[in-house]
């Protein structure tokens, strides 16, 4: 495909519902990491999958936070029971593989949540 | 505790000037530092990494350990540098990325 994609792109939620976002790794990548941006921040690591293990969820800030990537491709993020705080640009970005010093992680567009 | 200290929110400069991006960062092993860059309405993505010693777009980062930095610079911005930068750590044996803050640099004509 062209690159990583996400959706939806904007999501606005009362507080108290779930939400669920989806990212479309770039084709054949081993590796996918979802991050949280706060305004006016830099990305905070949530978790990480190799394939469809999950590696490292060490960044999820609570047990609201649930990551799945059941086929080793796309991966959705939910988020049960909305608060103000969860409020950010989720991104996910995806690389080919455990490359180390040379990895390069490719960014998806984001989805902006705002919760109301 | 890994952390990464950009000082600066903004910089600007004016077209042909010198440019020097500063990054700090606390690790206690060897890191591996990168720069990504998000130009207006695109998506974050990779300007260079430590490892490969190379200058993209005329831009280049030196590794100081001893002073913890990874400063980037260019001699000569250009307005199509303006951007967000944000410089970034990753610990050995683990891709995850540590993110400093950002900087916004704006070059004016």
């Amino acid at each position: 495909g062209a690159g990583v994609s996400q959706s939806p792109r904007y999501k606005v939620a009362k507080r108290g519902q779930d939400v669920a976002l989806r990212c479309d790794p770039i084709s054949g990548h081993v590796s996918l990491f979802w991050y949280q941006q706060a305004l006016g921040q830099g990305p905070e690591f949530l978790t990480y999958f190799q394939n469809e293990a999950q590696l490292d969820k060490s960044g999820l800030p609570s047990d609201r936070f649930f990551a799945e990537r059941p086929e080793g491709s796309v991966s959705t993020l939910k988020i049960q029971r909305t608060q103000q705080e969860d409020s950010a640009v989720y991104l996910c970005a995806s690389s080919p593989t455990l490359s180390g010093p040379y990895n390069e992680q490719f960014f998806g567009p984001g989805t902006r949540l705002t919760v109301l | 505790a890994q952390r990464v200290t950009q000082p600066e929110k903004l910089l600007s400069v004016f077209k042909g000037a010198p440019v020097e991006l500063k990054c700090n960062y606390s690790y206690s092993g060897s890191p591996e530092l990168f720069w990504y860059v998000q130009y207006s309405r695109q998506r974050l993505q990779l300007l260079l990494r430590h490892i490969s010693r190379e200058s993209i777009k005329g831009f280049t980062a030196d590794l100081n350990k001893g002073e913890t930095s990874f400063h980037l610079k260019k001699p000569f911005a250009q307005e199509e540098d303006s951007a967000m930068y944000y410089c970034a750590l990753s610990a050995y044996n683990t891709d995850k990325l540590i993110f400093g803050t950002g900087t916004r640099l704006q070059v004016f004509p």
